[in-house]
């Protein structure tokens, strides 16, 4: 059964500081997204991260995949508060639509 | 934009009830979902369907049945409403591109079984 795990659970952080959501996942995957949830909203998506080695970048944050570690980490620069949220980790495998999500990081950012 | 809408944000049900909750999206997607979130569990999946009339069982599927007569609305059904099915549901859509699957939810609903 596949499992993933983030953590930590809860951040919080302040402004400007840098930081990293690690996610780790317990069998083969090759599919590894990044979810955004503001408080009371849905999920949207961040990025998709599709073979070992990929890195992906938007403002702030950034996104990295190691498949030989099954880890991927978020990593978010020089926090702003606009960044307050929860963000959630999901793997899945080519040809398997399913999506598996792991607990979510609530991440607030302190001015 | 893809949107995915889910019929209601707030219910409140009576232990027992059949409960349907609806969604419908409209980007033609393949494949529609249905999890439910829990504080400190993160996102489960209960059911997913890749096309019309066609299902799959996720994790979490026990107490739970759903319906896709149609491409663009996937019903999520509790037979009869227990206590521990308060939760929050969301419905999301998607479809392989580039060999991502990537999701679109919708807003939720918050189900409370009394």
């Amino acid at each position: 059964e596949l499992k993933v795990e983030q953590n930590p659970l809860f951040l919080s952080m302040q402004e400007g500081k840098n930081y990293t959501i690690y996610c780790n996942y317990s069998t083969t995957s090759d599919r590894l997204y990044w979810y955004r949830q503001d408080p009371g909203k849905s999920l949207e998506s961040l990025f998709v991260l599709l073979s070992n080695g990929a890195v992906k970048q938007e403002g702030r944050l950034m996104a990295s995949l190691d498949t030989k570690a099954r880890l991927s980490t978020l990593h978010i620069t020089a926090a702003v508060h606009d960044l307050s949220a929860t963000y959630f980790c999901a793997v899945s495998n080519f040809g398997n639509e399913k999506l598996t999500f792991g607990t979510g990081t609530r991440l607030t950012i302190i001015p | 934009d893809v949107k995915v809408t889910q019929s209601s944000r707030y219910l409140v049900k009576r232990t027992g009830e059949k409960v349907f909750l609806e969604c419908v999206q409209d980007m033609d997607h393949e494949n529609m979902f249905w999890y439910r979130q829990d504080p400190g569990l993160g996102l489960r999946l209960i059911y997913f369907s890749y096309d019309v009339k066609m299902k799959e069982k996720g994790d979490i599927p026990e107490g739970y049945s759903v319906s896709r007569e149609k491409k663009e609305r996937f019903s999520l059904i509790l037979e009869s409403a227990s206590t521990n099915q308060t939760s929050m549901y969301l419905c999301a859509s998607g479809f392989g591109v580039g060999g991502a699957n990537v999701l679109t939810f919708g807003a939720g609903s918050r189900l409370t079984v009394l």
